[in-house]
């Protein structure tokens, strides 16, 4: 059974890099995607990204020029940098793990969230 | 980029079947998996590659889809199923990315 546990700075200041962590623990880090979701208050969910331990990944088209996400396999975490957020960035952040071989995962696991704030 | 379109709201007597549909152009070749949510909590994932049931997710839960709807249904609804439902697709097109539906808030009355 994984594991996650989202970790971040807290309040975020406009056109600065939202920062955050996940820690995954029970499952091998290289038979998952690694995935990160957002949602902003009292809105749907939305796809940021992903990557795989080879190094591939993939973005939302809407997010891809500003994020980045990243693998740590010696220390079982992936984080997500988004740079020059607004308040739009605003939302609760959800990591993820899909498990499958191809494409078309579904989410198998999520973390429990955290709520980032962007705010001056 | 490609849309899933969701109702809002579906409202539902206990013990009543509840449908919840997720329309997408040509839906019916791609695979798509459905979340529920509950207030202050994370997704959980109900059905994978359109009909299938994780472990743990009763048989109450199942899935079809085809043509350019899929189509969530709970049968026996229970107050506990009352939680919001989100469809999810890989869309591979020419800038190729996960999408998610717009949402139905699933109300048990």
């Amino acid at each position: 059974q994984v594991k996650l546990q989202e970790a971040g700075p807290g309040p975020v200041k406009p056109s600065e890099t939202l920062s955050l962590t996940c820690d995954v623990s029970g499952g091998p880090i290289r038979s998952y995607y690694w995935v990160w979701v957002r949602q902003p208050p009292g809105k749907g969910l939305e796809y940021i990204g992903y990557v795989f331990y080879s190094g591939s990944s993939n973005y939302s088209p809407a997010l891809k020029s500003r994020a980045t996400i990243s693998l740590d396999m010696s220390k079982s975490q992936f984080s997500l940098k988004l740079r020059s957020v607004t308040t739009a960035d605003t939302a609760v952040y959800y990591c993820a793990a899909a498990g499958c071989s191809g494409l078309s995962c579904p989410f198998d696991y999520w973390g429990q969230g955290t709520l980032v704030t962007v705010s001056s | 980029s490609y849309v899933l379109t969701q109702p809002p709201s579906v409202s539902v007597a206990p013990g009543k079947t509840a449908r919840i549909t997720c329309g997408g152009d040509k839906i019916g070749s791609k695979s798509v998996h459905w979340y529920q949510q509950k207030p202050g909590q994370a997704p959980v994932l109900v059905i994978y590659y359109d009909t299938d049931r994780p472990s743990g997710i009763p048989e109450r839960f199942s899935g079809s889809n085809s043509g350019d709807t899929a189509t969530l249904t709970i049968s026996r609804v229970e107050a506990g199923d009352e939680a919001d439902y989100y469809c999810q697709v890989w869309d591979s097109s020419s800038d190729p990315s996960y999408v998610f539906g717009t949402g139905t808030k699933v109300t048990v009355v």
